[in-house]
């Protein structure tokens, strides 16, 4: 699986967008891009992914740069309890592992 | 809606002893996958079982050994503990024999099992 770079850490105003930047260079047609979330010591969570296109759901927005070579989680209004690590991972859907980098600790301050 | 059940949630072991984690899937999800947590860091992929087959192996120890049974639940088994298993071990599972636009790589987590090794 392709290698992401996430910044170590970053911090954001309650009701304020939070926009999380991924680097994924290396990544092959093939490969997805995945977010997770990990809240303080619970089972990470899916947040959404994507190919190529831009995606939306009900927790985040996902905008992949047209060379996919980058990407960034869009959290629209950050609350209290979004603080938690971010998780950017590039992954073939046909039942590949999941291999954690070093995520984004996002910390929402009241 | 019924998510991944592990047990025990907290489990506390000598050195030298052995453990054994269970992890129940989501119904008709065929695939399981383990992951080893230690204290400030990031998940560690060990192993995964695709109806019952073992599928994919990262960096498991030759002292640990998973298995998925018939009913698709598994378990992971420690031997010979020692201080460095004491982790989070978290199972997730998915429904990998699902094709189409069902389908969405997404893996659902539990909630762990905590290790203590004293």
């Amino acid at each position: 699986d392709a290698k992401t770079t996430q910044p170590t850490s970053m911090d954001c105003a309650e009701g304020r967008a939070a926009n999380l930047p991924c680097n994924h260079s290396t990544i092959s047609g093939n490969e997805y891009v995945y977010w997770y979330r990990q809240i303080h010591s619970q089972g990470p969570q899916y947040i959404i992914h994507g190919l190529k296109n831009n995606e939306t759901n009900e927790m985040a927005s996902l905008i992949i740069t047209e060379d996919r070579k980058s990407s960034t989680l869009i959290l629209p209004h950050a609350t209290l309890r979004d603080t938690a690590v971010y998780y950017c991972i590039v992954r073939e859907t046909s039942g590949s592992r999941l291999t954690f980098g070093e995520g984004t600790q996002l910390t929402v301050n009241p | 809606a019924a998510g991944v059940i592990q047990s025990p949630r907290h489990l506390i072991k000598e050195k030298r002893e052995t453990a054994t984690l269970k992890c129940y899937p989501i119904p008709r999800h065929d695939t399981v996958y383990w992951y080893q947590q230690g204290p400030g860091q990031d998940p560690q992929f060990l192993i995964s079982f695709y109806e019952k087959m073992q599928s994919d192996k990262g960096s498991i120890p030759d002292r640990f050994s998973a298995q998925q049974f018939s009913d698709y639940h598994s378990e992971l088994n420690m031997s010979s503990l020692e201080l460095g298993d004491s982790a989070l071990y978290f199972c997730a599972s998915s429904p990998e024999g699902l094709t189409g636009a069902e389908y969405t790589g997404e893996l659902f987590f539990g909630e762990g099992s905590r290790l203590t090794v004293l």
